[in-house]
């Protein structure tokens, strides 16, 4: 199976700061990665796909980006309605897994 | 717009079964896969597998071979996880996913289903 390893676990920042999150694939996966919004006691929500593409109606503070097998999600400017957990998802091969998640707050 | 409606919480005993619906509605069901992820308490996401509702076609997390069914009724569009021989380690929230039609993202989840293994 393909292991997604997160970082960080949780992370504490301040509205309007920059916030970036990472995904360690352990081995190629190519472009197939997507990152999930959860929010407090809700299902996730499609953010990224394809590691760089915006899902519809996600606000444009967000973006993803690769480098080799290391995958990033960063949101631009921290805005309140963003707390909640993040994980990414690898979609190159079954079974799909998942990264351990990052639960972010405001600081 | 897309939904899917997943049934109400359970209790259950150690060793029984459980089976948790997931009904969607505002697009075509035979056309996407369903899927099913598991969630415990505090924890990430594990994927369980998938059905094409069209032809009834399965597949498995090999993790999650003999524990979970998946099946589908097209006549209601609803589609069904039955959870087998159930421990405390199956305690969790399970949530349907619809997987978007060009890679495997799901971009439609439901709201979840939790699951509470307790004698």
């Amino acid at each position: 199976d393909i292991q997604m390893t997160q970082s960080p676990a949780s992370l504490s920042a301040s509205l309007e700061e920059i916030v970036t999150i990472t995904c360690q694939a352990s081995q190629d996966i190519g472009n197939w990665l997507a990152w999930y919004q959860q929010k407090p006691g809700k299902s996730p929500q499609l953010l990224i796909y394809d590691a760089t593409s915006l899902a519809d109606g996600v606000p444009s503070r967000f973006s993803g980006s690769r480098s080799g097998t290391q995958y990033s999600l960063k949101i631009s400017r921290l805005q309140v309605e963003d707390i909640g957990s993040y994980y990414c998802q690898q979609a190159h091969s079954n079974p799909f897994t998942f990264g351990s998640g990052t639960k972010l707050e405001i600081k | 717009q897309v939904q899917l409606q997943q049934s109400g919480a359970e209790l259950v005993k150690p060793g029984s079964s459980v089976k948790i619906s997931c009904k969607a509605s505002g697009y075509t069901f035979t056309s996407y896969d369903m899927h099913w992820i598991k969630q415990q308490p505090g924890n990430g996401l594990e994927w369980i597998g998938w059905i094409y509702p069209g032809n009834g076609n399965t597949k498995y997390n090999q993790k999650f071979n003999g524990k979970a069914t998946l099946t589908a009724d097209k006549s209601s569009s609803t589609a069904y996880m039955q959870l087998s021989s159930l421990t405390s380690e199956d305690s969790a929230v399970y949530f349907c996913a619809r997987r978007e039609q060009l890679n495997w993202y799901f971009d439609f989840w439901g709201p979840g289903t939790m699951v509470t293994v307790s004698s």
